[in-house]
Order: C-alpha cells, then structure tokens, then sequence
C-alpha cells in the first residue's frame, strides 16, 4: 500500500531534550515536506525537499533541522525542543516527474508536546 | 508564490450544495489549483486540481474563471461527514506547497 509513515505518532518531551521524528514514503517520490499545525494556524510548511541531498526552508524553520540522505526519508529534528513547538505534524510527498503538479500525500501525523 | 485567501468558516445543511471560493490574485502562468480536505487528527487529502476552466470528479466540481484569480470548490449534496477543512493550494510544479489557513465547514442535520 502506498503510504506515507510517521513515528511516533504520540510524543511527550521536556525542554531541551533533542528529538527525532521520522518519515518515510513507499512512493519513491522525490519531493518531501513536514508541516506544522496550530489551532486557527492552519498548516505551515517548516522544510521541504526536492530530493536527495536537496532541502530548503519553508516559513516556520526556526528550531528545526532535516536531511535527506536517502529518497524515502525525510526526518525531522529537534536539537532542543521549547514549549513553542509543541504542535500537530504531518510529513508530505509527492512525485514530480510527471507533466503535472501530482498532489501531496500526507501521513497521520505525530502529535508533540514539549513541556 | 501565489498567496490564496479562504473564507475561515461556513455552515450548510446535509443535501444542500455547497461553494467554497478561494482568492489567489497573484497566481502565476504555470500554477496549478489543489483542494484538499481534513478532518481532525488525520492529514489532509486531496480533492481535486485544475488548471482552467471546470473540472469535475466523484467528489466536487472545481470551477476557474478566465482570469485564473480566483477558484471555487463546489460540493454537491453535502452530508454530515463532509464537515472537515477544505484547503485551497496554487504551487507551481517542483515549487515549495504552503497551505493557507483553510475553510472550516460546518454541515448541521
């Protein structure tokens, strides 16, 4: 089944304390990103990637880094995690071989508090 | 990147169609037009796309004027799970995708 995973779907941290949460698409497409969800916020894009080795800042990237060593993963990190970012987050992929603009695939979500 | 502004909220009753309009003045000459759909706790899920003119799957019909200026998102016969929140995306091909805040439809009995 094609499927975007994120793990963990649940996750309770402390200040400071750095944290990984990961993303992986069966899709083989090169383009991924992580959003940030907020109430009355919508969905802001933190990184995206075009593809492998491939990564830009979307509008909320403060305290956040991400790789992209291989085509399926796209983790994201959290050197030191505030109480800001706790937050709903979804992963995305999409295709962009084709001719046109394929839509995004999303995962669950992993839903982080940082206290 | 072209900018889209969605009404924040609307309400309709079950049967009744619904027309959720998205502004996005800037829009460039090879964008194209995404609506998604979320319902709580879960990612959003695409609708429907296009490019120009009426597009019509399943699920909703996607009208776009000549002008390419704005978009209207038409769900016939609503029913009580089509309350979500339903985003309007212009990105170019390859181009980073930022959502807008989205359309919070209510869908009462």
């Amino acid at each position: 089944e094609a499927q975007v995973t994120q793990n963990p779907r649940y996750l309770i941290t402390v200040t400071g304390k750095k944290l990984t949460v990961t993303c992986s698409q069966n899709m083989n497409h090169e383009y991924m990103s992580w959003y940030r969800q907020d109430p009355g916020l919508g969905l802001r894009q933190i990184y995206y990637s075009m593809n492998v080795e491939v990564t830009d800042k979307g509008d909320v990237p403060e305290g956040y880094k991400v790789s992209r060593k291989e085509k399926r993963n796209f983790p994201l990190i959290l050197e030191s995690p505030s109480p800001n970012q706790t937050s709903l987050y979804f992963c995305a992929s999409r295709g962009t071989g084709s001719s046109y603009n394929s839509p995004l695939h999303f995962g669950n979500g992993t839903r982080l508090t940082v206290t | 990147l072209a900018k889209t502004t969605q009404p924040i909220s609307m309400d309709s009753y079950e049967g009744q169609e619904v027309n959720i309009t998205c502004s996005h003045n800037n829009i460039a000459t090879n964008d194209y037009i995404t609506w998604y759909q979320q319902f709580p706790s879960q990612g959003p899920r695409f609708i429907i796309q296009g490019y120009k003119t009426k597009v019509t799957n399943e699920v909703a019909s996607l009208f776009i004027p000549a002008d390419r200026k704005s978009s209207t998102l038409s769900l016939p016969r609503v029913s009580l799970s089509d309350t979500a929140v339903y985003y309007c995306l212009v990105a170019l091909l390859g181009n980073d995708m930022r959502f807008g805040a989205g359309t919070r439809l209510t869908v009462k009995p």
